[in-house]
């Protein structure tokens, strides 16, 4: 197992296009997280899924963001008519867990710039 | 809602030097707190895992402490190194669904 893998690394779009990325977990883990961190800031946590179930979403989340986990594995993160402050590192958590104490392992990221 | 906060936000030490980073939390109902390494354009290294009913962690030249009732977590690093150069990120959970972050310690050890 080679950890949480996310792709792409980067992501140069123009304004108005719209982008997806992809997160594949660590095997097993039955939770997995979209989190956003722009420049000089902590991550910010943006949706939650526990296997195929999207439980939580951040009001950071606006309608054209939209997220999904088919059959409790890999999961896409889409961003539609993507503006300039969509630019940030998009980071890809997961953890497995029956219970409140678990620890999170995330992946590189993908760095979106909006130009 | 949960506030994080680290101090200080950068830290310029010799190498060889211990140090200690400061993480505080505003709401001490938290079921763990998680310490992170993130080096520049990167993802997130975890550190350390504290679980609520623990006082502290230690993993290598690595401690980390925590006292929930008073909202604050240290991270201690002995005998610093250049590769231990990296931001440092404390993170709480409130339960199972997200971690709450602070802004990081940018910890620069020079040779």
């Amino acid at each position: 197992d080679t950890g949480v893998s996310q792709n792409p690394r980067h992501k140069i779009t123009k304004r108005g296009q719209n982008v997806t990325f992809r997160c594949d977990p660590i095997s097993e883990h039955n939770r997995l997280y979209w989190y956003r961190q722009t420049l000089g800031q902590g991550p910010e946590f943006l949706t939650y899924f526990q296997n195929e179930a999207q439980l939580e979403k951040s009001r950071l989340l606006s309608d054209r963001f939209s997220a999904e986990r088919p059959k409790g594995s890999f999961s896409t993160l889409e961003i539609q008519r993507t503006e300039q402050g969509d630019s940030a590192m998009y980071l890809c958590a997961s953890s497995y867990s029956t219970g409140e104490n678990t620890e999170a392992f995330f992946g590189q990221g993908t760095r979106l710039t909006v130009v | 809602k949960q506030e994080v906060t680290q101090i200080p936000a950068a830290l310029s030490v010799p190498e060889g030097e211990n140090l200690v980073l400061n993480c505080s939390f505003t709401d001490s109902a938290i079921y763990n707190l998680q310490w992170f390494r993130q080096d520049p354009g990167k993802g997130l290294t975890s550190l350390l895992l504290i679980q609520s009913s623990q006082r502290e962690q230690t993993s290598g030249r690595l401690n980390a402490s925590l006292d929930k009732s008073s909202g604050r977590s240290t991270l201690y690093i002995a005998a610093s190194q250049p590769g231990d150069s990296a931001t440092y990120l404390c993170a709480v959970s409130a339960g199972a669904n997200n971690l709450f972050f602070g802004t990081g310690t940018r910890l620069t050890v020079i040779p």
